[in-house]
């Protein structure tokens, strides 16, 4: 089956830096990827969605210029928290969906963020 | 905008015996995909089973099945046989089918924690 993975699988960080997260998409090409974020015991929020070569759209109340999203390839997308803060710590999870006529997404392992 | 609704947050069953999730959705649409979604304690989201809503039959994967009722706009889950491995956070969600070239995003119910009681 498809795979998607994401890097890292947990990431430690000082508020006030920035975090990229990695998403790709392993064993084929996924013109479109989700950016999910998830509270514990908390269902999975959509951010924002991202389409290759475009920029990404982004769902209302999520702040463009903090989460920074770039699809810069078929295979890859990422997501930039700049200037982190405690507030941000939350599970993070991407999904990608193979092209026109999918009718599966496929969701990365997810990525841990902790904000000191 | 379309809403997905599970009402029970948390629910047991005994192993090998039979559960059934329960899911409502609010939409103005008439052609829409609804999925079962299964998260273990890894946080890997998992599909379970997909449902097309122009086709009457209900979708069955194994031991889970659907009962899809369109017009109740109600997707349960039934999960026959119970198994340790099945105890996860359940998620129902829709997803339009409107835009054939544009893939639509997924909308998400709360979820409900099964526990699977050996």
């Amino acid at each position: 089956g498809a795979v998607v993975s994401q890097h890292p699988s947990r990431v430690i960080c000082k508020s006030g830096t920035s975090v990229k997260i990695e998403c790709r998409s392993l064993d084929f090409q996924a013109t479109t990827m989700f950016w999910y974020r998830q509270f514990p015991k908390q269902s999975l929020m959509l951010m924002a969605t991202s389409n290759e070569g475009s920029k990404a759209t982004y769902e209302q109340g999520v702040e463009k210029d903090k989460f920074l999203i770039n699809h810069a390839s078929l295979t890859l997308s990422t997501l930039t928290v700049t200037s982190a803060h405690p507030e941000d710590s939350s599970f993070y999870i991407c999904s990608a969906v193979p092209g026109q006529g999918a009718d599966e997404q496929f969701f990365g392992p997810g990525t841990r963020l902790t904000v000191l | 905008a379309q809403t997905v609704t599970q009402s029970q947050p948390e629910m047991s069953v005994q192993e090998a015996e039979t559960v059934t999730l329960s899911c409502t959705y609010d939409t103005s649409e008439s052609d829409y995909y609804l999925f079962w979604y299964k998260q273990p304690p890894s946080r890997q989201m998992i599909l379970v089973i997909r449902q097309e809503a122009y086709k009457q039959q209900n979708a069955t994967e194994n031991r889970f099945s659907v009962n899809f009722q369109k017009a109740a706009k109600s997707f349960s889950l039934k999960i026959s046989d119970s198994q340790l491995g099945d105890a996860a956070m359940y998620f129902c969600a829709y997803r339009s089918a409107l835009f054939s070239s544009w893939w639509a995003k997924l909308v998400f119910g709360k979820g409900m924690k099964l526990t699977v009681n050996p």
